[in-house]
């Protein structure tokens, strides 16, 4: 059984930087994971954020950035604004299925 | 307008059936691969499957939770991919969405379903 794993909860200051990473449990997420990300807020669909480690849709504001870090994927979130407290989940490639990790609920405050 | 609707929610007892849609428009459906993925109210989010284009031969794949149980299809004149759910059991109760998968050099995720909630309760 493969896990993904995130930092269940993260708190950040409006203006502020904050990394969330995402963990796989087969070892190092590398860009053959192909990362994405996706922000969700309470009784809405998941947006889109991310897609393979780095790349950003055309919807995603600037502030949001994919990496590998660590061994990790990261989505990094610099000039954090009050309306990015939402869930975050990253999703991995496993050869044929997709897993998702349990998600990160970033506060602002 | 890009969009993908979900459809055939509802509730059902244990052990029943229930067949989801996911009927887009906007873009090509034929040449994109669609997922399915869940969520329990207050948990996150679960990927179903898949199923991908004729060019991949159609080549489907399921989570481990609903393997056997759950079949995913497509009719690419309909513009509607399918989720159809067999022994139902309770923990099967969440909201159900669909999602595209732009394959290539780069796999992108991008547009969403607003999601149909499937209750499984005797």
């Amino acid at each position: 059984q493969t896990v993904v794993t995130q930092e269940p909860s993260l708190t950040v200051s409006p203006g502020g930087t904050v990394t969330l990473t995402c963990a796989s449990s087969t070892g190092a997420v590398t860009s053959g994971y192909y990362p994405n990300w996706f922000q969700q807020k309470p009784g809405q669909a998941p947006r889109a954020l991310i897609y393979t480690t780095s790349n950003k849709h055309s919807w995603t504001p600037a502030r949001f950035s994919g990496s590998l870090l660590g061994g990790k994927a990261a989505l990094t979130l610099s000039g954090v604004q009050p309306e990015d407290e939402a869930e975050y989940y990253c999703l991995l490639y496993y050869g044929g299925a997709w897993v998702f990790g349990g998600g990160t609920k970033l506060t602002v405050l | 307008e890009v969009q993908l609707v979900e459809s055939g929610g509802g509730l059902v007892q244990p052990g029943g059936s229930l067949k989801l849609s996911c009927t887009a428009s906007g873009f090509t459906f034929s040449g994109s691969s669609m997922h399915w993925v869940r969520q329990a109210s207050g948990k996150g989010l679960e990927w179903v499957g898949h199923i991908r284009t004729k060019a991949n031969r159609y080549a489907s794949a399921h989570a481990a939770s609903v393997k056997g149980r759950f079949t995913i299809a497509r009719d690419d004149s309909k513009n509607t991919a399918y989720l159809q759910m067999d022994s139902l059991k309770t923990e099967d109760t969440a909201v159900y969405y669909c999602t595209r998968l732009i394959e290539g050099s780069s796999d992108a995720f991008d547009i969403w379903g607003q999601g149909t909630m499937v209750t499984v309760s005797p």
